[in-house]
């Protein structure tokens, strides 16, 4: 039981590079999110899934895309990286709608130049 | 939209005292408050939570208690001890599905 597994740990994208951070979880959860952490402003929402084929904006979606085909997998797209796009993102996924623990991941530092 | 807002945003004690970390929330329809732990360089963990129809939960040397109406939850940690050093996040959520977390408390206990 691996729980939820980032890739990649570290990255470094260039300015208008495009790229994908994979996000699996092996739990059945029906929620999966992904945050963003930056100093002095803790953990943001970027988008969240509350089913396969299910998917919202959080607070900070600007830059972003996400789909949610299997319940498994919620990968976040980067589409044209951008250096205020630098940070740490952490996905997390929990039993239900929100309101049962969040797993997160291990993270992804994420340098864009 | 929904908004946590979270204080201090450090916060220094003597090991052995008790730590107070306070947040409020906007929504009023928000009904499970969840708090992380994040030690330096790992993801966050959950270590206490606590839902609407509760006013007060404990766990050891950490309670939570939570003021529906003034929209305020707070965190406290009894005895403190160095290992309770770490970022501390509360956080809310509602029916809508969105956990949404507050801007983080650094805690140091200096031995």
């Amino acid at each position: 039981n691996a729980g939820v597994t980032q890739t990649p740990k570290f990255q470094v994208l260039k300015t208008g590079q495009s790229m994908t951070l994979q996000c699996a979880q092996d739990m059945n959860h029906e929620y999966m999110s992904w945050y963003r952490q930056d100093p002095g402003m803790g953990l943001r929402l970027i988008h969240y899934s509350v089913g396969a084929g299910i998917t919202d904006q959080g607070e900070v979606p600007n830059g972003y895309n996400v789909s949610r085909s299997t319940t498994e997998d919620f990968p976040l797209r980067l589409l044209s990286a951008a250096p205020s796009q630098t940070s740490v993102y952490f996905c997390a996924s929990s039993y239900r709608t929100g309101d049962t623990e969040a797993f997160f991941g291990q993270g992804t530092r994420l340098t864009v130049v | 939209g929904e908004n946590v807002e979270q204080h201090p945003s450090t916060l220094s004690v003597q090991e052995g005292d008790s730590a107070v970390i306070k947040c409020t929330y906007s929504d009023s329809a928000s009904n499970y408050f969840p708090w992380y732990k994040q030690e330096l360089g790992k993801r966050p963990q959950l270590i206490i939570d606590i839902r609407s129809n509760v006013g007060e939960k404990k766990d050891q040397r950490i309670a939570v208690t939570l003021n529906k109406t003034a929209k305020h939850f707070s965190l406290h940690i009894t005895e403190t001890q160095p290992e309770d050093s770490a970022v501390y996040f509360c956080a809310a959520t509602s029916n809508t599905g969105k956990l949404i977390f507050g801007q983080g408390t650094t805690l140091q206990v200096k031995p």
